[in-house]
């Protein structure tokens, strides 16, 4: 069973529009979250995080919002540019039952067209 | 700046070949991973590693092993590669106590 989902394999936006990539999740355990881009033939590389304690957290360009409650998270880039097509992974930890493993959501697509 | 790299970004292998990848990171982290993404089903963990000589099984283990000798370095073995390993290879490593990891450029692996 997934425990980080998100459910929208793909999102196009113009650019200079806001993208709003979103992720769920069923462990309420998970204390801290993380939203990774990556290019084709590339490795993810780290984008933005935020800790449980928080429910905004805000680097240059991009946004995650937390909703604990709703077991919610969304990334926000505004305003989005071309070289932000990339697909975007948001990934989970517990660090005190799993060990700090990361759990991985299966990736949105993004296109931003100019 | 944190640096992972990995051995090879793309390699043609046969089918009961024996393979190995290699991930070297240079920031003294504790803490190693092997992933793969494949399309579709994100990345999934196949092993990590807290600790020189010590590893654990990730959620993906089986056909694959893997070596740490040193705490720099992290290695992938395909005892004999099938067809249904060809996929994207990702390494990852970890201070200890921080939950950020940070990846390598990935081995694209065919297997043939």
């Amino acid at each position: 069973d997934q425990q980080v989902k998100q459910n929208s394999p793909s999102l196009s936006v113009q650019e200079g529009r806001i993208s709003i990539l979103n992720c769920d999740y069923t462990n309420s355990m998970f204390d801290y979250f993380l939203w990774y881009k990556k290019y084709p033939a590339e490795g993810p590389t780290f984008l933005i995080s935020i800790s449980s304690i928080k429910d905004k957290n805000e680097d240059g360009r991009f946004t995650v919002f937390l909703n604990k409650s709703a077991k919610h998270l969304s990334l926000h880039i505004v305003p989005s540019q071309p070289g932000d097509s990339a697909v975007y992974f948001c990934a989970a930890s517990d660090y005190g039952g799993s060990q700090g493993n990361l759990i991985f959501g299966k990736g949105t697509k993004l296109s931003v067209k100019p | 700046d944190v640096k992972v790299t990995q051995s090879s970004r793309y390699l043609v292998k046969r089918t009961g070949e024996k393979v190995f990848l290699e991930c070297v990171q240079d920031m003294d982290h504790e803490n190693m991973f092997w992933y793969r993404q494949d399309p579709g089903l994100g990345l999934r963990l196949i092993y990590f590693s807290y600790d020189v000589k010590m590893k654990e099984k990730g959620d993906i283990p089986e056909g694959y092993s893997v070596s740490r000798e040193k705490k720099e370095r992290f290695s992938l073995i395909l005892e004999s590669a099938s067809t249904n390993q060809t996929s994207m290879y990702l390494c990852a490593s970890r201070a200890g106590g921080l939950e950020t990891q940070y990846f390598g450029p990935g081995t694209r692996l065919l297997v043939l």
